[in-house]
């Protein structure tokens, strides 16, 4: 099975912070994507990656970027958190035509 | 990416019905249309997927029904199982043989409870 990891559970972090979410997977897909859900939202895109040091917008990009070095990992980044950051976030690699794996999610706070 | 539209928002069904989820788009240029099943503290997991060349799929007691004219897609949950509660998030993307390699547009989810 594909398996998605993203590095925390659970964050907490400070207004104004620099914040690295980190996701890795194991089956060297080259689709990686990085999602936000909130509640009575959905889950809404906000960069994805097709390859190596290759990235895109993806809906709601606005106070995010993204990095992917290596194949397998893809962090988005927080470049000044801001409480409106709060939220659920997802990471997932494409399987190839058979849809998403997705990871347990990061719930972050931002104080 | 356009919105994709799900209802109802809450559904309670009793054990063995039939548990009914709609989606309706408006980009006529999506061409794959998956259902993501989403339990509390994990991940959203694809339960079934279809294209728009066919008007229904079934997997089990997992039903998509599709109506391209309509623009509407529904998740049909036969015998429905307390098992099944759950979010429900249906989607949408363009780019079928990529199968949402430019990202998929999710409707807003459904929150199922099925009652003993």
């Amino acid at each position: 099975d594909v398996k998605v990891t993203q590095s925390s559970r659970y964050l907490v972090k400070r207004t104004g912070e620099k914040v690295f979410l980190e996701c890795v997977q194991d089956m060297d897909h080259e689709n990686m994507f990085w999602y936000r859900q909130d509640p009575g939202l959905g889950l809404r895109l906000i960069y994805f990656s097709y390859d190596v040091k290759m990235k895109e917008k993806g809906d709601i990009p606005e106070g995010y970027s993204v990095s992917r070095e290596k194949k397998e990992r893809f962090s988005l980044i927080l470049e000044s958190a801001s409480t409106n950051q709060t939220s659920m976030y997802l990471c997932a690699s494409l399987t190839g035509t058979y849809g998403y794996t997705f990871g347990s999610g990061t719930r972050l706070t931002v104080v | 990416q356009q919105q994709v539209k799900q209802s109802p928002q809450s559904l309670i069904v009793q054990k063995g019905g039939i548990s009914i989820i709609n989606c309706a788009y408006e980009n006529t240029a999506f061409d794959y249309f998956p259902w993501y099943q989403q339990f509390p503290g994990k991940g959203p997991a694809l339960l079934i997927a279809i294209r728009p060349d066919v008007s229904e799929k079934k997997e089990g007691r997992f039903t998509i029904s599709f109506n391209k004219s309509a623009k509407q897609f529904s998740l049909h949950i036969m015998d429905s199982q307390p098992g099944d509660s759950a979010t429900y998030f249906c989607a949408a993307s363009t780019g079928y043989s990529g199968g949402g390699a430019d990202g998929l547009t999710f409707g807003k989810g459904t929150h199922l409870i099925i009652q003993p």
